[in-house]
């Protein structure tokens, strides 16, 4: 059973667009969900982490909004450049587990 | 050196072959992880290290027998692979087992033939 899906698959937007990815998950456990990115070639690096104390984050152009009732949560890029294409994982982690769980990737690519 | 290194990058094999993927990580980290990234599919967690100690095996065939010699380093030695192992294999660290944020290695490429 997936612990964490992730929408869309793939994103394509144009430059100066706001790209958004969705995360949705059903296990009232987890009290962290960070966002990983990762470049071809590369191993995932964690990119903004938030927990269900509050409903959004924003490091730079990176925003993670939270909905604890509906628990979904999304990454928002605004003002996307053709350099933040890679590809994002959701994850989700409870206190304590030695796992992370990730969701399934979604590629983005931002066109010139 | 910085950081989490894998090697090699790069691993074709025989079904009847036995190899050997090497993770060090410079980071002073106390837990070690090795994760299989296929494509579609979320990053599986194999196993996982706390100060050398084995404190997660997650449902892994027996070809794939990890060794932590030391905090610092990790071995995920194979044997009698099958084609369906072919994946990219990532090693991550983390300050403590138990911690969200992992230190991910570029990964081996693992080919199985």
């Amino acid at each position: 059973q997936q612990q964490v899906k992730q929408s869309p698959q793939s994103l394509i937007v144009q430059k100066g667009g706001i790209s958004i990815i969705n995360c949705a998950y059903e296990n009232t456990a987890f009290d962290y969900f960070p966002w990983y990115q990762q470049f071809p070639g590369k191993g995932p690096a964690l990119l903004i982490a938030i927990r269900p104390d509050v409903s959004e984050k924003k490091e730079g152009r990176f925003t993670i909004s939270f909905n604890k009732s509906a628990k979904q949560f999304s990454l928002h890029i605004m003002d996307s450049q053709p350099g933040d294409s890679a590809t994002y994982f959701c994850a989700a982690h409870w206190t304590g587990a030695n796992n992370l769980f990730f969701g399934t990737g979604t590629r983005l690519t931002v066109i010139p | 050196e910085t950081g989490v290194t894998q090697t090699p990058r790069h691993l074709v094999m025989g079904m009847t072959n036995k190899k050997s993927l090497k993770c060090e990580q410079h980071l002073g980290h106390n837990a070690m992880y090795w994760y299989k990234q296929s494509a579609k599919k979320p990053l599986e967690l194999m196993f996982v290290y706390s100060l050398e100690e084995r404190v997660e095996n997650n449902s892994v065939p027996s070809r794939f027998s990890p060794e932590c010699p030391n905090s610092s380093h990790l071995f995920l030695h194979l044997h009698t692979l099958q084609p369906e192992d072919s994946a990219l294999y990532l090693c991550a660290s983390s300050r403590t087992s138990g911690v969200g944020e992992l230190f991910f290695g570029e990964g081996s490429r693992l080919t199985v033939l």
